[in-house]
């Protein structure tokens, strides 16, 4: 089966601009997360969705971090405006809505740097 | 609330050496305990769980004990490959955090041939 995929695999902005990511979850899959890893860290839960509406965001920085998944499929995460600290590879996982949270498949991600 | 620390990297070793990456945990009550993989260019990838105190993970000639005494969750591998180099993540959940993934810094090895 396809696994997750992501795109663009690297961005580079300026800060103050704008960029998005986009994540296909594997078909089926009803939970989707986006996390942020920066350089040296784990990742880091920003917000998981069940189907189109969201479960958890209490560490997305709502200020300018945004995601959506209005049809309960694809997903985007947006900066706007972005700040050096946004400087990361954010990762997309998606599991089962029937897995343990644990079981879940995570793509190669999207490398973000800001200068 | 929970954290997870990891020996820091890199780990360089040569082909068949035993590995050992250390990894201990804070948490209330009784965490699971997992090892992801990243190798290059890919996604995590789940290795080996471990749910309760004692508990042995194992896959792929790796092992890790859940040592609730110690808090800790060592990843060992007797003899290291060439294709074992990539970066290790260990990571818990717990039910009172809404089993959200709680992971450590990751350890990055480099196999030498």
């Amino acid at each position: 089966e396809a696994g997750v995929a992501q795109s663009p695999r690297y961005k580079i902005i300026e800060k103050r601009q704008s960029v998005a990511f986009w994540c296909n979850p594997i078909s089926g899959h009803a939970t989707l997360y986006w996390y942020q890893q920066i350089l040296g860290q784990g990742p880091k839960l920003l917000i998981q969705f069940q189907n189109n509406g969201v479960v958890d965001d209490s560490q997305l920085p709502k200020d300018r971090f945004s995601a959506e998944r209005l049809k309960g499929v694809d997903s985007t995460l947006k900066i706007q405006p972005a700040k050096l600290e946004d400087s990361a590879v954010y990762l997309c996982a998606s599991r089962t809505r029937t897995a343990s949270s644990y079981e879940q498949y995570f793509g190669p991600g999207t490398r973000l740097t800001v200068t | 609330g929970n954290s997870v620390t990891q020996m820091e990297g890199p780990v360089t070793l040569s082909e068949e050496a035993f590995l050992t990456i250390n990894c201990t945990y804070t948490a209330t009550g009784y965490p699971s305990l997992f090892w992801y993989v990243q190798y290059p260019g890919e996604g995590l990838q789940l290795l080996l769980k471990a749910t309760k105190a004692d508990d042995k993970g194992s896959n792929k000639g790796f092992e890790a004990t859940y040592r609730k005494e110690t808090t800790s969750f060592h990843l060992e591998k007797g003899s290291v490959q060439v294709s074992d180099s990539a970066v290790y993540f260990c990571a818990l959940t717990r039910n009172n955090a809404g089993n959200m993934l709680t992971f450590g810094g990751g350890t990055r090895l480099m196999v030498k041939p």
